[in-house]
């Protein structure tokens, strides 16, 4: 059963307008969720995280807001830029679960149209 | 700063053929991870190793070996290569901040 969901698999936006994406996840043990970026013939590189005492977490144009009530999360970019396009992971670990690794979802594929 | 190297990039097997893929880090992290890509399917864990000396099994074990060489090193074996094992393959090391690095990626195709 998979435990972090991320429904849409691909999203087209507009340069300049805002990306959301969407995450969902089952598990009431996880307590620290991350977003990843992954361009073609690359390996995923670390975006943004947010830890389960916070709603919301801000670097530059990404902003990541949690619900927890909801088991949900997006991911916030704006404005979008052509750079942004790449496939997005949403990804979670539970208490302690650092060394576990992390469990992540299917992705979403972001395209900015120009 | 290499961080997380993997080798080879690329690999074309035959089935029932053996290999090795190879990672080492550089970033003193005690934590290593073997993950598989796989189209409509994200990511998923293979084999983990939390720290020097031991290993567990992630969502996705059967069909590899791993081996945790040394602090740096961990690599994932397989013994018995199948077409079902075509994927791209990605190590990854973990800070304290629970942040995943991963390699570059090894694109493997088993005919």
């Amino acid at each position: 059963d998979q435990q972090v969901k991320q429904n849409s698999p691909s999203l087209s936006v507009q340069e300049g307008r805002i990306s959301i994406l969407n995450c969902d996840y089952t598990n009431s043990m996880f307590d620290y969720f991350l977003w990843y970026k992954k361009y073609p013939a690359e390996g995923p590189t670390f975006l943004i995280s947010i830890s389960s005492i916070k709603d919301k977490n801000e670097d530059g144009r990404f902003t990541v807001f949690l619900n927890k009530s909801a088991k949900h999360l997006s991911l916030h970019i704006v404005p979008s830029q052509p750079g942004d396009s790449a496939v997005y992971f949403c990804a979670a670990s539970d208490s302690g679960g650092g060394a576990d690794g992390l469990t992540f979802g299917k992705g979403t594929h972001l395209i900015i149209q120009p | 700063n290499a961080g997380v190297t993997q080798t080879p990039k690329f690999q074309v097997l035959k089935t029932g053929q053996s290999m090795t893929l190879q990672c080492a880090q550089d970033m003193n992290h005690n934590s290593m991870y073997w993950y598989r890509q796989d189209p409509g399917m994200g990511l998923r864990l293979i084999y983990y190793s939390a720290s020097e000396g031991t290993t567990d099994k992630g969502e996705v074990p059967n069909g590899y070996n791993v081996s945790r060489l040394n602090k740096r090193e961990f690599s994932l074996r397989l013994e018995s290569a199948a077409p079902s094992q075509t994927s791209v393959y990605f190590c990854a090391s973990i800070s304290d901040g629970e942040k995943l690095f991963f390699g570059s990626g090894t694109q493997l195709s088993v005919l």
